[in-house]
């Protein structure tokens, strides 16, 4: 069974910090990854796409890396602002089988000033 | 400019008052999904539409019905809301598969929240 499961569950830091979430996937064959950040009372937004042959991607202070082997991704934030607090959502792809993409739980992040 | 926009964004209704949902999209996507969002949860799927081809989860309860009249919108039917169906509804999109640059990615709304009184 496809699934994806993400640490920790809730996190926070204070503004200025750098923080790391996780994802593990089971998700077989795989095609791509996406981190979604959710504000609160809003629809995810896509962060990045990873697909199998990209290691790292960034967009401004989020980094996602991604290591096909060991079917892991993390999602690197740096250099945090009050505006990064919001759900993180993992969701990940499979070229085979099903297209319905398999969500995480998600992050929730709070960042205090 | 909104590419998948929802209406209403919020709704409040009397448990048993039947509520309808919109989602249009600019984007020609062939695939729209509707999914459920409880508090601190991942979205759970209800049902999605490839092209004209409808697809309901299994454990989608019967009260959830939906609607794609045209390629550019879609509805969720709540027939009889009940107190459990209180919850974040939210509306994506995704290109069909195998087409031209598909990612796979979601486009979502911005949800649809839905109380029941």
């Amino acid at each position: 069974k496809n699934q994806v499961e993400q640490s920790p569950q809730s996190l926070i830091i204070l503004e200025g910090k750098n923080c790391t979430l996780q994802c593990n996937y089971t998700v077989s064959p795989f095609s791509n990854l996406r981190w979604y950040k959710q504000d609160t009372g809003r629809g995810p937004v896509s962060l990045t796409i990873m697909t199998f042959s990209e290691n790292t991607k960034s967009n401004g202070r989020y980094t996602a890396t991604l290591d096909a082997d060991t079917k892991q991704s993390s999602l690197h934030i740096t250099a945090s602002q009050l505006s990064d607090s919001a759900s993180y959502i993992c969701v990940v792809s499979s070229s085979g089988g099903s297209y319905i993409p398999t969500f995480g739980r998600g992050t929730s992040l709070i960042v205090h000033p | 400019d909104a590419m998948v926009i929802q209406n209403p964004r919020y709704q409040v209704t009397q448990f048993g008052k039947p509520v309808t949902l919109s989602c249009s999209q600019t984007l020609n996507h062939n695939v729209m999904y509707w999914y459920q969002q409880k508090s601190s949860q991942a979205p759970k799927l209800l049902f999605h539409y490839y092209d004209k081809d409808f697809n309901n989860e299994a454990d989608t309860p019967d009260n959830f019905q939906s609607r794609r009249p045209n390629t550019s919108f879609c509805f969720l039917d709540i027939r009889s809301p009940g107190l459990g169906d209180a919850a974040m509804y939210l509306c994506a999109t995704s290109r069909a598969r195998g087409a031209s640059g598909n990612t796979g990615e979601l486009f979502f709304g911005e949800g649809s929240r839905l109380t029941v009184l």
